[in-house]
This record gives structure tokens, C-alpha cells and sequence, in this order.
């Protein structure tokens, strides 16, 4: 079975510091990838995804994630964090083949805390 | 587009009462899910439809029917509420994954808790 693992589960930055949020999934054949964000009080918003082409994906907000076929990775980063970055970031997969249902798996989530 | 709304935003049932969340999505979207978040677990899906008349169970179905009779509406019935389904619950609707990946776009939420 699929499944998506978020190593970091708490991450608190002070402005302007460099993001980097670790996401493995388990699945051997071709992935459609995902990172979403919530911000408090809200429901999620897509940042980025990826599902074919340059494995690095450029997102809204001056996030980018890379596709790592090898490390089963998509990692997401962002070079210099603001306090309005301050949020809940989920990672997500979904495995494509033949008839692919959508479902999508998430990982844990990883709350991010940037400090002024 | 209004987009994906779900009613109502809160509710408060008692152990044992039946209720049902109403999902509705203006996007002509063939894939509609239902999920649910609870702290440090993420997002879990509940069932999920591939179009109107086919639904299939997710990774916590237990407690929980849905039936999808249109495109538009996807409504999630707890059966007989106990405490363990108190959560937030989130419906999406997505294009075929074909279309560009997939992505769902999800609604505001149903924040339930059952006493």
C-alpha cells in the first residue's frame, strides 16, 4: 500500500531563514505529487505539484519542490520565509495506472512556525 | 464557481444521533472525496467516487456511507455518531486525473464533535 511520510512534524524559523520540509512516499510505479498548504482557520490550498516533466516544480508563493525518482522524494523548499508562511504543509501522493481513481494519500502534515 | 461548499461548518451531535454532511461542487468534476483530519494523523480518506452512481471505500470507512445520485453532490452520512468521530471533515472534487495530475480542490470543512 501506498504511504507518505513527513519527518519533520514541528519546524519553527525566523523570517527570512531558508525552508526545507522532507517528504518520502512508498510506491515503485509512476506518482502524481502534491503539496498543499493550510493557514489557521482555513482549508487547503494547493501549492505545488508534479506529474511529469522537469522534476523541479515551481509553486505559488516562491515555493519550489524537486522530484527525486531514486530517493522516492519531493521535498519542498523555499529559499527565504516570511511570518505569513506560517501555516500546516501536507504532502500528498497519488499513484497512476491504468483507471487511476484519484485517491490521494497524505502524509502527517508538518506545522511550520516562522517567527518575526 | 462557488467551487466545493460543504454545510454545515459546525455541529454538535450526541453519541448516537445520525447526521449528514452535505458536499456540493459547481466544477463538473467527475471525483469528489470525502476526508477527514484529526491532529498528527493528516488527512485520512473516508470513501470517494469515481462519478455519479460509483463509490468505493477509503482508508477509514467504518462508521460512514455516502452515495453519489448527481455530479454536483457527494453527502457523507455518519450512521450512529460516537465519540472517535469527532473530527474536521473535508470534502474535494477533482477533473480525471488525466487532465493535469488530479488536483483536488477542497471545500472549508465540517468541524463535528460528538459528545
Amino acid at each position: 500500500a501506498q504511504s507518505v511520510s513527513q519527518h519533520n512534524h514541528h519546524v519553527i524559523l525566523s523570517e527570512a531563514a531558508s525552508l526545507e520540509l522532507g517528504c518520502n512516499y512508498s510506491y515503485g510505479g509512476t506518482v502524481n505529487l502534491f503539496w498543499y498548504v493550510q493557514y489557521p482557520g482555513q482549508h487547503l490550498q494547493l501549492l505545488l505539484k508534479y506529474f511529469s516533466g522537469d522534476p523541479l516544480v515551481k509553486g505559488i508563493k516562491g515555493f519550489e519542490a524537486e522530484f527525486i525518482k531514486s530517493k522516492f522524494s519531493f521535498n519542498l523548499r523555499k529559499p527565504s520565509v516570511q511570518w505569513s508562511d506560517t501555516a500546516e504543509y501536507f504532502c500528498a501522493v497519488n499513484a497512476v495506472r491504468g483507471g487511476a481513481t484519484n485517491k490521494l494519500i497524505f502524509g502527517t502534515g508538518t506545522l511550520l512556525a516562522v517567527q518575526p | 464557481n462557488a467551487g466545493v461548499t460543504q454545510t454545515p461548518k459546525f455541529q454538535v451531535l450526541k453519541t448516537g444521533q445520525s447526521m449528514t454532511l452535505q458536499c456540493a461542487q459547481d466544477m463538473n468534476h467527475e471525483y469528489m472525496s470525502w476526508y477527514r483530519q484529526d491532529p498528527g494523523m493528516g488527512l485520512r480518506l473516508i470513501h470517494y467516487s469515481v462519478g455519479a452512481g460509483i463509490t468505493d471505500q477509503g482508508e477509514v470507512p467504518n462508521g460512514y456511507n455516502v452515495s453519489r445520485s448527481t455530479t454536483e453532490d457527494f453527502p457523507l452520512r455518519l450512521l450512529s455518531a460516537a465519540p472517535s468521530q469527532t473530527s474536521v471533515y473535508f470534502c474535494a472534487s477533482s477533473a480525471s486525473p488525466g487532465q493535469g495530475g488530479g488536483e483536488q480542490y477542497f471545500g472549508p470543512g465540517t468541524r463535528l464533535t460528538v459528545t
